[in-house]
């Protein structure tokens, strides 16, 4: 079966810092991989997805993950951290073995943005 | 371009009632599906509609039920409605029902269960 894993429930950065969010997934056959991020009430935004083409990944508002089937990790960082970044973000992977395109989440990770 | 969209935002329901979301797809997609967000958790697939048919279901009970519309349209019905069913439920449309094609989110209903 399929899986994603995100490390750290809640991360905590300063404004103009680097942004990393860990995300390890299982997966016997090559995957799609993405990165959601959700605002306060409100519903899930694709940040980009891997998709077996180029490993380094780039999507939007400056974020981008880079897809390392040694370490089967597929982890989001931005170089510069603003205040507007502050969401929950996703990990997750397209179900392939399914009959229907199900995508398996992760648990979430919070960003908050120090001043 | 429509994108995907949810009716209603919020309501409260006692439990034991029924309930109705709604779900339009965004233009030209006839995949729909329907996932359950619980409070600080990632969302959980409850199932997809292709083309009118259930396609695929998630670890969910029967009175977790749905249909789909020739214009692809979709509703979630949930049934004696418990207390852990207070969720934010989300809809996602996508052209094709394959894993390979993206899907598009809604902005979710937020079903409360007193």
């Amino acid at each position: 079966a399929q899986s994603v894993t995100q490390l750290g429930s809640h991360v905590s950065v300063s404004e103009g810092a680097l942004v990393l969010l860990r995300c390890n997934y299982s997966s016997s056959v090559p995957p799609y991989l993405f990165w959601y991020v959700q605002y306060p009430n409100q519903g899930l935004q694709l940040l980009l997805k891997y998709t077996s083409a180029a490993t380094l990944v780039k999507g939007i508002n400056g974020f981008e993950a880079e897809f390392k089937k040694s370490e089967t990790s597929f982890h989001l960082t931005k170089p510069s951290a603003h205040m507007s970044d502050a969401a929950e973000y996703f990990c997750a992977v397209s179900d392939l073995y399914s009959s229907a395109s199900k995508i398996i989440f992760g648990s979430g990770t919070r960003l908050s943005i120090r001043p | 371009e429509t994108g995907v969209t949810q009716s209603p935002t919020h309501l409260i329901k006692t439990r034991g009632q029924q309930v109705t979301l709604r779900c339009s797809s965004q233009s030209g997609h006839n995949t729909v599906s329907w996932y359950q967000q619980a409070l600080g958790q990632g969302p959980q697939f409850i199932f997809q509609y292709y083309r009118e048919e259930e396609n695929g279901r998630g670890n969910f009970p029967p009175r977790f039920s749905g249909l789909q519309f020739p214009n692809y349209s979709s509703e979630l019905n949930v049934n004696a409605l418990e207390l852990d069913d207070s969720a934010l439920y989300l809809c996602a449309s996508s052209s094709n029902r394959q894993g390979t094609y993206e899907q598009y989110f809604g902005p979710g209903t937020r079903l409360t269960v007193t």
